[in-house]
């Protein structure tokens, strides 16, 4: 069965850097792509961006541009968000999810557990 | 920017039918999708490519596009269904966008 599993809670100071991961299983890595959603508490769902695991290409929304890294390992089947400069606004639930690709429609069917990343001094 | 609107809470009665609405410009030309996430859980996808029904999802969720307006339809709302519920569309084929979420309730 298809499984995302995210890294564990975090605590960082404004200014820091947080690194999550998300590994996946039940289906080959390279096939779909990975997205990174947030969402404050009691906030709604943000899209930050997306990386295609086989090609290692990137694209995230322009209020995260410069701030955001996607990486993975493809022998881990390992997908990983890196958000710096960190600030008290970025506390949130960080979710990775899997998208299909090449298709019409671009959709999120498989979703991370949640890690809850706190930006505080 | 592209915008997606949903109206933040919508009351439904058990058995009735509860529809949720998201309007965005030419939406109908674009794919929607929802989720419905409950407290303290990850979002979970219930309509994709505006019509169509993942596996496991039950029948009585379905959803419709056309014009500026996409719609998610649940027929004989059972108290489980309670839940915030988000469209999702990709205007440009590069980014994302959510609506701002509605919060069903069964009463």
């Amino acid at each position: 069965q298809v499984q995302l599993v995210q890294s564990g809670a975090e605590v960082k100071k404004p200014g820091a850097s947080v690194k999550v991961s998300c590994k996946t299983s039940g289906y080959t890595f390279t096939s779909y792509d990975i997205n990174w959603v947030r969402q404050a508490t009691g906030q709604g769902l943000e899209w930050m961006g997306w990386m295609n695991p086989n090609s290692g290409n990137t694209g995230c929304t322009q209020k995260f541009q410069g701030r955001v890294t996607m990486t993975r390992d493809t022998s881990r089947s390992t997908a990983y968000m890196e958000l710096s400069s960190l600030k008290s606004e970025d506390t949130a639930i960080y979710y990775c999810a899997r998208a299909p690709v090449g298709a019409s429609a671009y959709y999120f069917d498989y979703w991370g557990q949640g890690t809850l990343v706190t930006a505080s001094s | 920017s592209y915008e997606v609107t949903q109206p933040p809470s919508v009351s439904v009665s058990p058995g009735q039918t509860a529809r949720i609405t998201c309007s965005g410009d030419a939406l109908g030309d674009n794919h929607a999708s929802w989720y419905q996430q409950r407290p303290g859980q990850s979002p979970v996808l219930v309509i994709y490519q505006d019509t169509k029904r993942p596996s496991g999802i039950p029948e009585r969720f379905s959803g419709s596009n056309s014009g500026n307006t996409a719609t998610l339809t649940i027929s004989g709302t059972q108290a489980v269904d309670e839940a915030d519920y988000y469209c999702q569309a990709w205007p440009s084929g590069t980014e994302v966008v959510f609506g701002g979420g509605t919060k069903l309730t069964v009463l």
